[in-house]
């Protein structure tokens, strides 16, 4: 397997555009994460899934951001309007129950935001 | 005061060094402890999953965990410049129900030196 593909690997905006971030975990694992990282917070969960099902959205920062999990090959994640502050690195991972504190992270999605 | 604490450093040893990584914790409930290992411009990689208290050993790699003290150590014997790298230790209460939040420390920032 390739392991968790993530898109783009970098991505310059400017402040109000809209930015997508992608996500293909590996086939077969039934849970789905996005994480953002950030040198003074750490990694921080926005929002995870379960058989394609949003079960915790709590870490998602504001109604700027949304994600979704169309079907069990793809996830996306959506910033809109973008804005400096969330410029970070953003990760997908994915995880098999019942391991699933075992995460397989992407190379990450690093945003910057003008 | 943050759930998870972990001494950012950054941490210089010399090659052969041995090294020790320590996070310490608030939430008595916390039942898996792991530690990751983060290169630069990479995704986080799994390196050491323990259940509950005592030591696992794998390797080079020596994971402890103290439940009575709240308090979790990785050690590297014979380090190597290849190492070098980001280490974060996360933690979760996880059981049959559904949460598969972790709690992640900040991460040590360690460089051995060949």
């Amino acid at each position: 397997d390739a392991g968790v593909i993530q898109s783009p690997r970098h991505e310059v905006t400017e402040m109000g555009q809209e930015v997508t971030l992608r996500c293909k975990p590996i086939s077969g694992h039934d849970y789905l994460f996005w994480y953002r990282q950030t040198m003074m917070r750490g990694l921080e969960l926005l929002i995870y899934f379960n058989n394609n099902v949003p079960i915790d959205d709590s870490g998602m920062p504001e109604d700027r951001f949304s994600a979704k999990m169309p079907n069990a090959s793809f996830s996306t994640l959506k910033i809109q309007p973008s804005e400096p502050r969330d410029s970070a690195v953003y990760f997908c991972a994915s995880s098999l129950a019942p391991g699933a504190n075992v995460l397989t992270f992407g190379a990450g999605s690093r945003l910057t935001v003008l | 005061q943050k759930e998870v604490e972990q001494d950012p450093g950054p941490l210089s040893v010399p090659e052969g060094a041995i090294v020790s990584l320590n996070c310490t914790y608030s939430n008595s409930a916390f039942q898996y402890f792991m530690w990751y290992r983060q290169y630069s411009r990479k995704g986080p990689e799994l390196l050491m999953y323990t259940y509950s208290s005592g030591n696992k050993e794998d390797g080079r790699f020596t994971a402890q965990v103290d439940k009575s003290s709240k308090y979790i150590s990785l050690f590297i014997r014979d380090s190597q410049p290849s190492d070098s790298a980001t280490y974060l230790c996360a933690m979760s209460d996880y059981n049959a129900g559904n949460n598969r939040k972790l709690i992640w420390g900040l991460g040590t920032s360690l460089a051995v030196n060949p």
